[in-house]
């Protein structure tokens, strides 16, 4: 069964800091790995894609990291702001079918 | 572009009373997808449309959900009868393709069943 894990489930940090979110995966055959970030209240939107061949990505403040060989990924935000308090969801593509296999995300919370 | 529009954004609706809710996606957008999303279960595909022909709704979780795309800028979930478990976060998405193409998300319709 494909599943994709997230970890830590929640975490709290202090505006200026950084911070790294943890997403691994038994999605096979994989396909793409996305980053989404989802606000209160709104839909999610779409940070980063990576395909297999990808080792990095980044948009902006947030960079994500891709080992196909262990199915982890990463999301590291840097310099967090207020405004990237939300819940981070990894999202794993299978080459099989147009199914997509979420995450249950992270939640970060940033603090002033 | 304004992105995938939704409507309603909100509704609560008494047990037993049907529910449509209802989907513009982007226009161009050959694929589009209703996902739900709860706290229990996260974001769950219910169906996608290829060039307005369903091609997946094996995660339709009852007959009392159906849903149709009559053209390339509409589609529609209804849920008849509605059940207060079926209170959640209806999401539409669209995407010119799905391999390694953006997938856009609508602002959702939030659903309360009383």
């Amino acid at each position: 069964k494909n599943q994709v894990e997230q970890s830590p489930q929640s975490l709290i940090i202090l505006e200026g800091k950084n911070c790294t979110l943890q997403c691994n995966y038994t999605v096979s055959p994989f396909s793409n790995l996305r980053w989404y970030k989802q606000d209160t209240g709104r839909g999610p939107v779409s940070l980063t894609i990576m395909t297999f061949s990808e080792n990095t990505k980044s948009n902006g403040r947030y960079t994500a990291t891709l080992d196909a060989d262990t199915k982890q990924s990463s999301l590291h935000i840097t310099a967090s702001q207020l405004s990237d308090s939300a819940s981070y969801i990894c999202v794993v593509s299978s080459s099989n079918d147009y199914k997509l296999s979420f995450g249950a995300g992270t939640t970060v919370t940033v603090r002033a | 572009d304004a992105g995938v529009i939704q409507s309603p954004r909100h509704e609560v609706t008494e047990m037993g009373q049907e529910v449509t809710l209802r989907c513009k996606p982007i226009s161009g957008h050959d694929y589009l997808f209703w996902y739900r999303q709860t706290m229990m279960r996260g974001l769950e595909l219910l169906i996608y449309f290829n060039n307005n022909v369903p091609i997946d709704d094996s995660g339709m979780p009852e007959d009392r959900f159906s849903a149709k795309m009559p053209n390339a800028s509409f589609s529609t979930l209804k849920i008849q009868p509605s059940e207060p478990r079926d209170s959640a976060v209806y999401f539409c998405a669209s995407s010119r393709l799905v391999a390694g193409n953006t997938i856009y998300f609508g602002e959702g319709s939030w659903l309360t069943v009383v």
